[in-house]
């Protein structure tokens, strides 16, 4: 158990809708990352918090949005869904807003559109 | 813009074989961290070791060790008298210090170790 958490593990769901992803991140971590891993375009950094506020964005789409809430634990919230975003995605949580002391990830949730 | 080249997408090895996995990065910044990955067929993503830019000293840790050169920007990992449980894909990654703090991936190299 790598200390962050994240539910559910499997999701299945109609192209269209939105969905609800979470994190809880390692206990002390003030940051969380959000990852996307697809087929086509491997693992990519979507956005990232700290302390609840945002402090980096990578290739995320408009249709996509996150939160960090007072108690540390994120959503990823994805809607309008394409098949497309069929993917594994993680949650990572780190100690500093750098987060070069190392990340930790969760085990994903692994959503599929169909 | 950062980017990590993972030019071996697959290996195969027969289990007991030393195999090393080459991961080549580019960086204009001077502070930075690399790191390796395992993803098992479980999924998850494991931390095997980070290392900062300052700090070009191999790494030995059981059958694992690391070879960092900066003359060439690689960070390549070996694995010595491999097991059919290394058997994962392997991940190489970079993090640049002040700029944006994401990890970028490199695309990632699949061991097969047969038994």
């Amino acid at each position: 158990d790598s200390g962050v958490t994240q539910t559910p593990k499997h999701l299945i769901t109609a192209t269209g809708q939105r969905v609800t992803l979470r994190c809880s991140p390692r206990s002390g971590d003030l940051s969380v990352y959000w990852y996307q891993q697809s087929l086509d375009q491997g693992l990519q950094f979507l956005i990232q918090y700290y302390n609840g506020e945002e402090r980096a964005k990578g290739n995320i789409l408009e249709r996509f949005s996150a939160q960090q809430f007072p108690d540390l634990h994120s959503e990823l919230n994805l809607s309008s869904l394409e098949l497309g975003d069929s993917a594994l995605y993680f949650c990572a949580s780190s100690g500093g807003v750098e987060g070069y002391y190392g990340y930790t990830f969760g085990s994903g949730t692994r959503l599929t559109v169909v | 813009a950062q980017k990590v080249t993972q030019a071996q997408t697959e290996i195969s090895v027969v289990e007991k074989e030393d195999v090393t996995l080459d991961c080549v990065y580019e960086t204009r910044d001077t502070t930075y961290y690399l790191f390796w990955y395992k993803q098992p067929p479980s999924g998850e993503l494991v931390f095997l070791i980070r290392r900062n830019s300052f700090d070009e000293q191999n790494e030995i840790s059981g059958r694992y060790s690391w070879n960092f050169q900066k003359s060439t920007s690689s960070f390549n990992f070996t694995i010595t008298a491999s097991q059919v449980v290394d058997s994962a894909v392997y991940f190489c990654a970079l993090s640049v210090f002040n700029a944006g703090n994401m990890l970028t991936f490199g695309g990632g190299t699949r061991l097969m170790v047969k038994p």
